[in-house]
């Protein structure tokens, strides 16, 4: 089952905080934040491996909860260059990659 | 380092026909997964393959298969086409299990 991530679409101000959530039900192994602007591919923000952990990228930041088997996604002080849709990649056990991708989150930071 | 090269970019073709799409992963990298993406639907896995062989298939018909030779490059090819097909194609390439996965530019598959 794909996750499900929340909001769907979020409208920011530059310096504006946001909040990206993605919740799975099934048992993680991983979770992968990636980012993709209109026309291009996706790009690769993190990955989280363990639970509790919490990782930065720049003002994007994110944490794992294995326990809830969610993770957040923080992006701190917009910038218009955060623009983009936002997915989240869960891998369960097994052995193998098997990278599953929440519907997206679209983000638009506005002047 | 070059990066994962996906052809042809854009595709247009008639419903019932069959249609092959490239990939050409990051040097080194054995895993290939492929993804459909369409608006809505987001990023649906298709299949992953590592060092020849299929390690994980989504849920979809069998009208879709994939092939991954030696040098890992890697094929999909969608048999019979239908309208809802059409659909921005995506591959991306790894180390393998939770490791940075690196996208094409995908293959736009537009079915009249």
């Amino acid at each position: 089952q794909q996750p499900v991530q929340s909001p769907q679409a979020v409208i920011l101000r530059e310096g504006e905080d946001a909040v990206i959530n993605c919740s799975s039900s099934k048992a993680l192994y991983s979770v992968h934040w990636y980012r993709q602007k209109h026309g291009e591919a996706p790009v690769f923000l993190m990955i989280l491996l363990k639970g509790g952990e919490q990782k930065g990228h720049e003002k994007i930041s994110a944490s794992f909860n294995e326990k809830k088997q969610q993770s957040s996604l923080y992006l701190t002080a917009s910038q218009l260059s955060y623009s983009g849709t936002y997915f989240c990649g869960t891998e369960s056990g097994g052995g193998y990659q098997k990278v599953t991708f929440g519907t997206g989150t679209k983000l638009q930071v506005i002047p | 380092k070059a990066g994962v090269t996906q052809t042809p970019r854009y595709l247009i073709k008639t419903r019932g026909q069959q249609v092959t799409l490239s990939c050409s992963p990051i040097s080194g990298h054995r895993s290939v997964s492929w993804y459909q993406q369409t608006p809505g639907q987001g990023l649906q896995f298709l299949f992953e393959y590592f060092s020849e062989t299929q390690r994980n298939k989504g849920n979809f018909p069998g009208r879709f298969s994939g092939r991954q030779f030696s040098n890992s490059r890697s094929e999909m090819n969608v048999s019979t086409l239908e309208l809802g097909d059409s659909a921005l194609y995506l591959c991306a390439s790894s180390l393998g299990r939770a490791n940075e996965a690196f996208f094409g530019q995908g293959t736009r598959l537009t079915v009249v």
